[in-house]
């Protein structure tokens, strides 16, 4: 099956710095979602990215499918942004996505 | 528009015992998703629902977890008996997804249902 690889596992950042955080897949996919999950564990959605970019506030997300890899970007860092990043690829027609294993972010004040 | 919703969201049981969980996805999605998410780990698909019928079950432990979704809506989980390696966290996920098209496949998860089982 597909594997989704993220970098890197840690990530320890004061407060206002920036950070790339990257997912590699080992196969061509349709679509590609970033998820933030906070410290009370609640899935957020970041993006939904099968290609190209797209920015939300200090957030922006790249996909280049066909060198199979994705960044997020996260700019003037926050302490809400602590959490666990993950990004999830389908597997199948049906959908079903397949995880990361995620980039633990922590933001120091 | 109301996000998918779950219960209880906390549960702490004695293994063999049993324990359900509660679904109800965002309105109109006719898929609907049971991950489990060890941790330290992603979530990892448990079973898979389009409307009423099931389109993947093959990680589900079918001996003792079941599930289903009545009138292609809400959904429950069960585990019966529980075991100690069933202590995770139980995240519900809907999406539109028309079959195949996989445009549509944004996937919406619930708050999740914490399971503790001693």
């Amino acid at each position: 099956g597909i594997q989704v690889e993220q970098s890197p596992p840690d990530l320890i950042l004061q407060e206002g710095a920036n950070s790339t955080l990257r997912c590699n897949f080992s196969d061509s996919v349709n679509n590609l979602q970033w998820f933030h999950q906070n410290p009370w564990g609640q899935l957020i959605n970041l993006f939904y990215i099968p290609s190209g970019t797209k920015q939300n506030g200090r957030l922006s997300a790249t996909t280049v499918a066909t060198e199979r890899y994705s960044l997020l970007y996260i700019s003037s860092s926050q302490t809400t942004d602590s959490g666990v990043y993950f990004c999830a690829v389908p597997t199948d027609s049906w959908g079903k996505l397949q995880f990361g294993a995620g980039t633990q972010v922590v933001v120091t004040p | 528009e109301a996000g998918v919703a779950q219960s209880p969201r906390y549960k702490i049981i004695e293994k063999r015992q049993s324990v359900a969980f509660w679904c109800n996805p965002i309105s109109g999605h006719a898929t609907l998703y049971w991950y489990q998410q060890i941790l330290g780990q992603g979530p990892k698909l448990l079973i898979q629902f389009q409307n009423n019928g099931v389109v993947d079950d093959s990680q589900l432990p079918k001996d003792r977890f079941s599930a289903e979704r009545l009138k292609g809506v809400d959904s429950t989980l069960k585990i019966q008996p529980a075991k100690l390696e069933d202590s995770a966290v139980y995240l519900c996920a809907s999406s539109l997804n028309p079959r195949g098209r996989l445009y549509y496949n944004e996937q919406f998860f619930g708050p999740g249902t914490r399971l503790t089982v001693l």
